[in-house]
This record gives C-alpha cells, structure tokens and sequence, in this order.
C-alpha cells in the first residue's frame, strides 16, 4: 500500500536558519502531494502541493518539488522564523479515477524554531 | 467565511461507551472525509463521504461508522470505546467533486476515553 515516510525529529533549529525537513514515499503511479502544517491546538493547515513530477509547490518561503526518481517530497525553507514552529506532515493522495482521494500521512515533524 | 467547524472540542468517555462528533463543513463543500489523529502521529483516514454516500473507508473496525446529511453536514459515531481510540478527530471537507483532494481541516474533536 501506499506510505510516506519523513525525517524523524524533533529539529530544533535557529531564527534565520534553513530548514529540510525530508520526504519520501511510496506510492503506484503518479500520486499528489503534499505538505500540511499543524499549530499547537489546531487542525491541518496545507502549506503547498505539487501535483506532478518536477512541480515546485511553494508558499511562505517554504518550498518542495516533487522528484519521481527519488520518490522524494523535501520540505525546504532558507530563513526559519520563531512563527514557523510547528509540527510539520507529508502526506499524499492517490491518482487513480474513482478512489476516495484520502490522504496518506507521514508521522510528522516537529519543528521548533529559537529566537 | 466559517472554516470547518467540529463539535464538541473535548470530551471524555469512558470504555464501552458511545461517542458522536460533528462536522460542517466549508459552504459549498459537498464532500467530507473524517480522520484519527493517535498523539504523536499522523493522521489516518476513517471514512469519505461525497452527496450523502460513502466513497472510501480506512483500516478501522465497524464500531467506526459515519453518514452525511442532506445539508452535506456529517457525523462520526464511535461504538463500544477502547483506551486506544482516545486521538484527535479531525473533519475535512473539500470542493464538489470525488476527486477533489485538497482538504481544509477542522480543528478537530479530542476524545480521551478512560
């Protein structure tokens, strides 16, 4: 079945340092992904998304592009701030008609960010 | 706008009882999908459910079970609670269609069974 694995953390970093946050997956075919952001005390937030090979999702600085050889989804962003703490998901969606489109997680990131 | 919206925010039960959490989602979404979120993990799907029919099911047993009403509102009811579904339940809905799979989150139910 399909899974999605991420860099284990927690990763605690510095402000205005960069940030990976690493992901692979497996997955048949050519599945959506994505990367979710979850605040302390709140629901899932989409970051970005990339629907095809060689697509870059970007929003807030952060950035990822999607990579069919490696299977890989890396969640980048190059000037970390205190806001961005949080806990960090990767997570896909299979492409196949007819399927009910449910997302396939990773076990999340968590990232703190000091000042 | 309102975001999608769940109810209750947290309760507690305990084994062998009964829970029902509640979703409404975006207006103009016709499709919801449930999720169990187990502290320290990501989130699993439960259950889709697209104009008032099922159209996916996880790996979870039949005491899970779910509908969706005519105002494209959803419950989600838990049977006979066990210590391991204490989790965060979060709601999702998305546009009009199956195939639809961006998904805007509620900030979800958090059951404690004890």
């Amino acid at each position: 079945g399909d899974s999605v694995t991420q860099m284990e953390g927690p990763v605690t970093l510095s402000e205005e340092a960069f940030l990976t946050i690493n992901c692979t997956y497996t997955a048949t075919g050519y599945p959506s992904l994505f990367w979710y952001v979850q605040y302390p005390g709140e629901g899932l937030q989409l970051l970005l998304k990339a629907t095809k090979a060689d697509d870059k999702g970007s929003n807030k600085g952060f950035e990822a592009t999607y990579r069919k050889e490696t299977t890989s989804f890396h969640l980048e962003k190059g000037s970390v701030q205190v806001s961005d703490s949080a806990v960090y998901f990767c997570a896909l969606s299979p492409i196949s008609s007819g399927s009910a489109r449910q997302l396939t997680f990773g076990s999340g990131t968590q990232l703190t960010v000091l000042p | 706008d309102a975001g999608v919206t769940q109810s209750p925010t947290h309760l507690i039960k305990t084994r062998g009882q009964h829970v029902t959490l509640r979703c409404s989602p975006i207006s103009g979404h016709k499709s919801v999908s449930w999720y169990q979120q187990v502290l320290g993990q990501g989130p699993q799907f439960i259950f889709q459910y697209y104009e008032k029919e099922e159209r996916g099911r996880g790996n979870f047993p039949d005491r899970f079970s779910a509908r969706q009403f005519p105002n494209y509102s959803s419950e989600l009811n838990v049977n006979a609670l066990l210590l391991g579904d204490s989790a965060l339940y979060l709601c999702a809905s998305s546009l009009n269609s199956p195939g639809a799979n961006v998904l805007t989150f509620g900030a979800g139910s958090r059951l404690t069974v004890l």
